[in-house]
């Protein structure tokens, strides 16, 4: 298994432009989730979603945009890049989402993004 | 803001001594997860305490939890130069998320 997989690992952009960062997972796992790191800051949560079809907001969702039209893939979308959307994104995924219960998540190894 | 605050923020130490980080916490929690990051790569879960817990061991890690002071600490034993990473704690508080804290990034000098 390839476990989850991010494209690309470094992109840079200017501000206004548009990209799509893409995740995919080959666990069969149902609950995947988008973070940003900053520095001092910690982890994160953007978007989530808990199966295909179903997405949701997490702390810092303005200016990014998710689906999930299928189990393997969660792509995020910046559509007009700003600088304050420079940072390092992690994606993960966990079975079915249960960290209440004591699921934990695996994570990609990360895109790294700056805007000019 | 549901994130923790780790403390220290950084920490040095020499290889063979023991390592204490310490995760405070807003909310009430179902359980508390902790996290390691090399640089430059994603996290890997490395232990994770229930709300109900005091206190878990595995291998050289210890974790304990104090939820009337909504703190955790995790303890690594014997330190060894490969264990140099961030350590973040995360609390979990309600059915899905994750909360991460500050990170702390430890250095362990051969």
């Amino acid at each position: 298994n390839a476990g989850v997989t991010q494209t690309p690992k470094f992109q840079v952009l200017k501000t206004g432009q548009s990209m799509t960062l893409q995740c995919a997972q080959d666990m069969n796992h149902e609950y995947m989730s988008w973070y940003r790191q900053d520095p001092g800051m910690g982890l994160r949560l953007i978007h989530y979603s808990v199966g295909a079809g179903i997405t949701d907001q997490g702390e810092v969702p303005n200016g990014y945009n998710v689906s999930r039209s299928t189990t393997e893939d969660f792509p995020l979308r910046l559509l007009s890049a700003a600088p304050s959307q420079t940072s390092v994104y992690f994606c993960a995924s966990s079975y079915s989402g249960l960290a209440g219960l004591g699921e934990t998540q695996y994570f990609g190894p990360g895109t790294r993004l700056l805007v000019l | 803001s549901q994130q923790g605050e780790e403390d220290p923020q950084a920490l040095s130490i020499q290889e063979g001594e023991n390592a204490t980080m310490n995760c405070s916490y807003k909310t009430s929690i179902n359980n508390l997860q902790w996290y390691r990051q090399n640089s430059g790569r994603g996290l890997v879960h490395l232990i994770l305490i229930r709300s109900n817990e005091r206190e878990k061991h595995s291998g050289r890690l210890r974790v304990t939890l104090d939820t009337s002071k909504k703190s955790s600490s995790l303890l690594i034993t014997a330190s060894r130069a490969a264990d140099t990473a961030s350590y973040f704690c995360a609390t979990v508080p309600g059915a899905n998320n994750l909360f991460f804290g500050t990170g702390t990034r430890l250095t362990v000098i051969p």
